[in-house]
């Protein structure tokens, strides 16, 4: 099916593991984007890529990396793993077009919890 | 930097009940709305988005929303809820050809049978 694909969908890791979310798009959208959810935060913007090549941080970015390996994949990189990161983590992408007329897919998930 | 801003997080109706969540934004200048809705357990899903047009947007599952530019705000309406439109309801807003979609906080909404 098409549409945005992460793994795993769950995780849990012990405090200073480090871990790479992974997430990969069929759709040839240029740009993607890390999200995470937090109860009464909304969803929060880590990291995004407006193309291939290009990364740029989002609203909370510090304890994450990431890479975008090429069109398809945009991955998030946890080097070492803290409490406050357990959250739900969403990839998105969107495809860019001269008029505006763009959506946003999102992925599922991956529910992270560091003990 | 622009903000969302949806109130009343937590909202309880009754089943036929009508439902508004209001939302609103901070800055000027073209914007793209989005309603979105997270099922318990599920992936975020678009209800509707408006780009430009007509001011009153219909979406999926009878939800429509109504921009008004002079107040900042992206209101969803339903007419009648179900105990299935049990979930959270984000707001989204991105400037015109920026590439940063910023969520509200979001709206948990429960509809009682």
């Amino acid at each position: 099916n098409a549409g945005v694909t992460q793994t795993p969908k769950f995780q849990v890791l012990k405090t200073g593991q480090s871990m790479t979310l992974q997430c990969a798009q069929d759709m040839n959208h240029n740009s993607m984007y890390w999200y995470r959810q937090d109860p009464g935060m909304g969803l929060r913007l880590i990291y995004y890529s407006a193309s291939e090549g290009t990364t740029d941080k989002g609203e909370v970015p510090n304890g994450y990396n990431v890479s975008r390996l090429n069109k398809r994949e945009f991955s998030l990189r946890l080097e070492s793993a803290a409490p406050s990161q357990t959250s739900v983590y969403f990839c998105a992408s969107r495809t860019t077009s001269r008029g505006g007329n763009y959506g946003y897919t999102f992925g599922s998930g991956t529910r992270l919890t560091v003990v | 930097a622009q903000s969302v801003s949806q109130h009343n997080h937590h909202v309880i109706l009754s089943e036929a009940a009508s439902l508004e969540l209001g939302c609103n934004y901070s800055y000027g200048g073209t914007v793209n709305l989005f309603w979105y809705v997270q099922y318990p357990g599920q992936h975020l899903q678009l209800l509707l988005k408006y780009f430009s047009g007509d001011p009153l947007v219909k979406g999926i599952k009878g939800f429509e929303a109504e921009f008004i530019k002079s107040k900042f705000s992206f209101n969803l309406r339903k007419p009648s809820v179900q105990w299935s439109d049990t979930a959270e309801y984000f707001c989204a807003v991105t400037l015109y050809g920026n590439n940063r979609l910023a969520f509200g906080k979001g709206n948990q909404v429960v509809v009682i049978p």
